[in-house]
């Protein structure tokens, strides 16, 4: 099983839906968790942080499920902009490892 | 813009030649990176300094070899690459490796893409 995995998607949603995606982590000393977005031909960029209380930011609110091992982004009211891959990074708590997942793909449809 | 600098944005090299990739931040970070990333795949860490001393090499063929000349300077030397290194390879800062595993501020170059032909 690998360390951190994602639905690569695409998920194709229409602006304005709210869309949601998790990831998973296979190791539970995993200490640090978070979102990046990395759009086309570009570099990735912080997102936000996941806290296990909840991290919310506009319109977009990540979570962290210790008991069964995933984090969620849910995007409220998507928009056109909100298209790129998010990609899911956890860091490991023996080495401090940074593991990236391999990222869902959103297309955000007009 | 990203504060974090990186040269050649694009390179096309044989597999006999000698380049370096290069990369510069200004924002006082102790903690560099390399990062390989192939097309639709996430990134894939190389090296990590921490103080200007290497400290992670993620079993990285020895034909790439970094270079921290100072806490602002990261190289990556490329010497008898093959074509299937071809890829954008990113480098990235943060205030130090314990501030990113805090904090997740991780800062990337735009990358350099790299061809071997």
């Amino acid at each position: 099983r690998k360390e951190v995995e994602q639905d690569p998607g695409p998920f194709n949603v229409p602006e304005g839906a709210t869309v949601a995606f998790n990831c998973t982590y296979s190791n539970s000393a995993s200490q640090s968790f978070f979102w990046y977005r990395q759009d086309c031909r570009k570099e990735p960029k912080l997102l936000m942080s996941v806290y296990s209380s909840g991290n919310e930011d506009g319109r977009f609110t990540a979570q962290l499920n210790r008991a069964s091992q995933y984090i969620s982004l849910l995007i409220r009211d998507s928009k056109l902009s909100d298209s790129a891959t998010y990609l899911c990074v956890v860091v490991r708590n023996r080495d401090d490892k940074i593991i990236f997942g391999k990222g869902t793909r959103l297309h955000i449809l007009p | 813009d990203t504060e974090v600098t990186q040269t050649p944005k694009h390179l096309v090299m044989g597999m006999t030649n000698k380049k370096s990739l290069k990369c510069e931040q200004h924002m006082g970070h102790r903690a560099m990176y390399w990062y390989k990333q192939k097309a639709k795949k996430p990134p894939e860490l190389m090296f990590v300094y921490s103080y200007e001393k290497l400290s992670i090499n993620e079993s990285v063929p020895s034909r790439f070899s970094p270079e921290c000349p100072n806490s602002s300077l990261l190289n990556l030397h490329l010497h008898a690459l093959q074509p299937e290194d071809s890829a954008l390879y990113l480098c990235a800062s943060s205030q130090d490796h314990r501030h990113f595993s805090d904090t997740g501020e991780l800062f990337f170059g735009e990358g350099s893409r790299l061809t071997v032909l």
